[in-house]
Order: structure tokens, then sequence, then C-alpha cells
């Protein structure tokens, strides 16, 4: 089945650390996001990628840094500057930049301990 | 995942009847919405969307109505389930791009038996 696969569903940070969530899609599309989600919040837009070796910063990119060197791939690193990282992150993808709908993953659970 | 949803409108609704969601935007210029269900610890889910040419979209067991003169969307469940009960929420955009989607904070549906 086609779909969206987000590792780990758990992720604790400790201070000074930077952590590396994990997405990957198999359903061939162009265009992927990373989305943070807070309690009581609508999602907010980290990085989003259109095509390959290439991405731009959405409305909360401090703190984070994204690669894109395969179509399937999207990782997300939260690094040490991020200082409020505990949140639910959500990897989405849609065929192309335009009005598609998204799809997401599961999403990873990261903690600060 | 867990803690995403606290704090949110709550709407209790007894097993069998219909429910309505409502979500109110304020960018007249948008042009495209879609209602997302989010069930705890997992990603959210595509239900429908609709254009700003429509005023009113079917699907199974659900129907988005559109009012753009007050700029109000809504969400009807027919014969609500168990299953239904999550978090739903909308989206919208008026750039015709997905990373400019606006999302909201969401609505919680218990569903009673």
């Amino acid at each position: 089945d086609g779909g969206i696969t987000q590792s780990p569903k758990y992720l604790f940070r400790k201070e000074g650390q930077n952590v590396t969530l994990s997405c990957e899609q198999n359903l061939n599309h162009d265009a992927m996001y990373w989305y943070r989600q807070d309690p009581g919040q609508g999602l907010r837009l980290i990085y989003y990628s259109q095509i390959v070796n290439d991405f731009q910063k959405g409305d909360i990119a401090e703190g984070y840094s994204v690669s894109r060197e395969k179509k399937e791939s999207f990782p997300l690193t939260v690094t040490s500057a991020q200082k409020n990282p505990t949140a639910f992150y959500l990897c989405a993808s849609s065929k192309w930049q335009g009005r598609e709908k998204l799809f997401f993953g599961s999403g990873t659970q990261l903690s600060v301990l | 995942g867990e803690s995403v949803g606290l704090h949110l409108p709550t709407l209790s609704v007894q097993e069998g009847d219909n429910s309505i969601i409502n979500c109110a935007y304020s960018n007249s210029a948008s042009d495209y919405f879609i209602w997302y269900k989010q069930e705890s610890g997992k990603g959210p889910q595509f239900i429908i969307d609709i254009r700003s040419n429509m005023d009113k979209r079917q699907g199974q067991r659900v129907t988005v109505l559109l009012n753009k003169t007050v700029k109000h969307l809504s969400l009807q469940i027919a014969a609500t389930q168990p299953g239904d009960s999550a978090v739903y929420f909308c989206a919208e955009t008026s750039t015709g791009t997905a990373s400019k989607l606006t999302f909201g904070t969401g609505t919680r549906l218990q569903v009673t038996l």
C-alpha cells in the first residue's frame, strides 16, 4: 500500500542535542512538507520541498533543517537552536504544489528530557 | 500526538445522530478548502474538499457546505458512529499552493452510545 512513513513514533531530545526525524513516501509525490502541531493550535509549516535538492522555509523554520536528496525522503533535523522543540511533528506530501490535498504520515512526538 | 487536541471546543453527539462541525475563515480570497479528521496519536486523514465555485459537495456520509458570503464552512456527518470520534479541522488557501494552506485549530467530536 502506498503511504507516508514517519519514524520514530516517539523521540526524546537531550539539551544541546540535534535529532533527526525520518519521513519516507512511496506515493511518487513531488512535494513534501513538515508541519509542527502544538495543543490548541493549527498546523504550522516548517519546511517544504517541491523537487529533489530544493526546499523552502515555511512559517517557523528557525531551529530546523531539512534535506531532499531523494524524491521519496525528506528528513527533518531539530537542532539545538530550537529552544522549544516539544511538539507533534507531521510529514505530508502532495502530487504537486498546487490545489492538491495533503497526505499525512502518522507523526512523531518529540519531547525534551 | 496524545496531547494534541487539549482545550479544543468539543461537540458531543449521540450515536446515530447527525453531526455538524463548523469552521470560520477570514480570508475572502480563499478558494480551496479541505476537511481533515485526526484520531488521537495519528496523522490527519483527508475527508473531503471543496472549491469556491461550489457551495456544497457530498461524499460518503459527509457533506461540506461553503457559504462565501459569511466566510463559513461546515462539515456534516450523517448517522454518526463511534469511529467518527476524533478532532476535525479545516484548511484553506487562496494562492493555489499547498504550502500556503492555513489550518484551523479543530473541533473534537465525541460520539456517545
